[in-house]
């Protein structure tokens, strides 16, 4: 079964720093570009961030750029999401999610995590 | 960036009525959509990519069309298992808009 499962989500303090985790099983990690979105409390889906396959390069929403930072350890089979000088908006749960086709990046998402929450707040 | 914007922000139709949601790219975006549904209190589902390719399990009554900048979502029969949130997204480039959703009610 193809699987995504993330983790490290939790509350913390406005300026904090905190690192999400997601496993993934089912499928060949290594050939697919992987994405984090996250929805904050009783709003819409907000792309965050994508790293493709082969060439590893990153790509972010401007919300968040210059302070997340995504990353991939295909050995493991797991996608990161380093988050650092975290604001009370970045306040939502925060999917992991796999592309459709096995390409560099660029397509729609077909499996998704369950999310894991994380809380700024003071 | 380019913008995507849906309409209806929200609906409220029959069982078994035709319900169409709209979705427009401010600039050209080929066929690159995707449309996902989210029932209360779970995770996006994909239902159509490439516009108009339904995501194999996905009931044949959901359909998508369009190209460049102009699509729809249709749902030829309501069924009271569709009430959700929908959201269209541009995916071939980043950023990865997703629109700001359409919510679907049974009357």
């Amino acid at each position: 079964e193809v699987q995504l499962v993330e983790s490290g989500g939790g509350l913390l303090q406005p300026g904090g720093s905190l690192r999400l985790s997601c496993a993934a099983s089912g499928f060949t990690f290594s050939f697919y570009a992987m994405s984090w979105v996250r929805q904050a409390p009783g709003r819409g889906l907000e792309w965050v961030s994508t790293i493709s396959t082969s060439d590893g390069n990153t790509y972010y929403a401007d919300s968040v750029k210059g302070r997340f930072t995504i990353s991939r350890d295909n050995s493991k089979k797991t996608l990161y999401l380093q988050m650092n000088s975290l604001r009370a908006e970045d306040t939502a749960v925060y999917y992991c999610a796999k592309e459709v086709v096995a390409t560099i990046w660029g397509d729609a998402f077909d499996i998704w995590g369950q999310g894991t929450m994380v809380t700024v707040s003071s | 960036d380019i913008q995507m914007t849906q309409s209806p922000s929200s609906l409220s139709a029959s069982v078994g009525d035709r319900v169409t949601i709209t979705c427009r790219a401010s600039q050209g975006i080929s066929n690159n959509l995707a449309w996902y549904q989210q029932k209360p209190g779970t995770v996006p589902k994909l239902l159509i990519y490439a516009a108009s390719t339904l995501q194999s399990g996905v009931p044949s009554r959901f359909s998508g069309s369009g190209s460049g900048t102009d699509f729809t979502l249709t749902i030829s029969s309501l069924q009271p298992e569709d009430v959700a949130t929908y959201y269209c997204q541009k995916y071939n480039s980043a950023p990865r808009t997703f629109g700001q959703g359409t919510k679907v009610e049974i009357k």
